[in-house]
């Protein structure tokens, strides 16, 4: 069975530092990997996906994430993080018609 | 603007009660799904349904069934509620999958925080 695992329940961050969202994947078949985003009080929405090709995928609001098979990874990073980012993030795998969630990591960015 | 909508944001019920969650998708997408999200635990499977009339369980169904009688609207049941379905419930919709799997984004609802006392 496909499973991802968050390895950080909350990480705290100053405004314009970077940031690591660490994610590791576990999987036997061909990996489809995604992270979602939750802003406090709104709906979960998609923030970038990996289905094959080029393993850098960026979303539109600076994120990144890199697919690693080797180390079986798919961190999200940000070089400068803003307030606007303080969310929950959630790596999540996809296969056979199903979405699995990791346990979220909650950024909290401070002035 | 797709959108997904979910019919109470926060519901208080008492234990034994029936309770629905109703959610209406406006994208004519398929696929529709509910979950639950708890602290720690991230957001978990209930049930799922790929085309009306048709239902599939997921990682969690004890205490839950669900209804899809319209394509666009997707009711999740609580037979009678206990404390332990204290939780956020979310709704999403999305796409026909591709080939291989789910590459297709669900997109979700605000969500309903269901309290039972």
């Amino acid at each position: 069975a496909q499973s991802v695992t968050q390895l950080d329940s909350q990480v705290p961050v100053f405004e314009e530092a970077p940031v690591e969202l660490r994610c590791n994947y576990s999987s036997s078949v061909s990996v489809y990997l995604f992270w979602y985003v939750q802003y406090p009080n709104q709906g979960l929405q998609l923030l970038l996906k990996y289905l094959s090709g080029s393993t850098l995928v960026e979303s539109i609001n600076g994120f990144e994430a890199e697919f690693n098979k080797s180390q079986t990874s798919f961190h999200l990073r940000k070089p400068s993080v803003h307030i606007s980012d303080t969310a929950e993030y959630f790596c999540v795998t996809g296969g056979g018609n199903k979405l699995t969630f990791g346990t979220g990591t909650q950024l909290k960015v401070e002035l | 603007d797709v959108k997904v909508t979910q019919s109470s944001r926060y519901l208080v019920k008492r234990t034994g009660e029936k309770v629905f969650l109703e959610c209406v998708q406006d994208m004519d997408h398929e696929n529709m799904f509910w979950y639950r999200q708890d602290p720690g635990l991230g957001l978990r499977l209930i049930y799922f349904s790929y085309d009306v009339k048709m239902k599939e369980k997921g990682d969690i169904p004890e205490g839950y069934s669900v209804s899809r009688e319209k394509k666009e609207r997707f009711s999740l049941i609580l037979e009678s509620a206990s404390t332990n379905q204290t939780s956020m419930y979310l709704c999403a919709s999305s796409p026909p999958n591709g080939t291989g799997g789910t590459h297709n984004e669900q997109f979700f609802g605000p969500g309903t925080r269901l309290t039972v006392l």
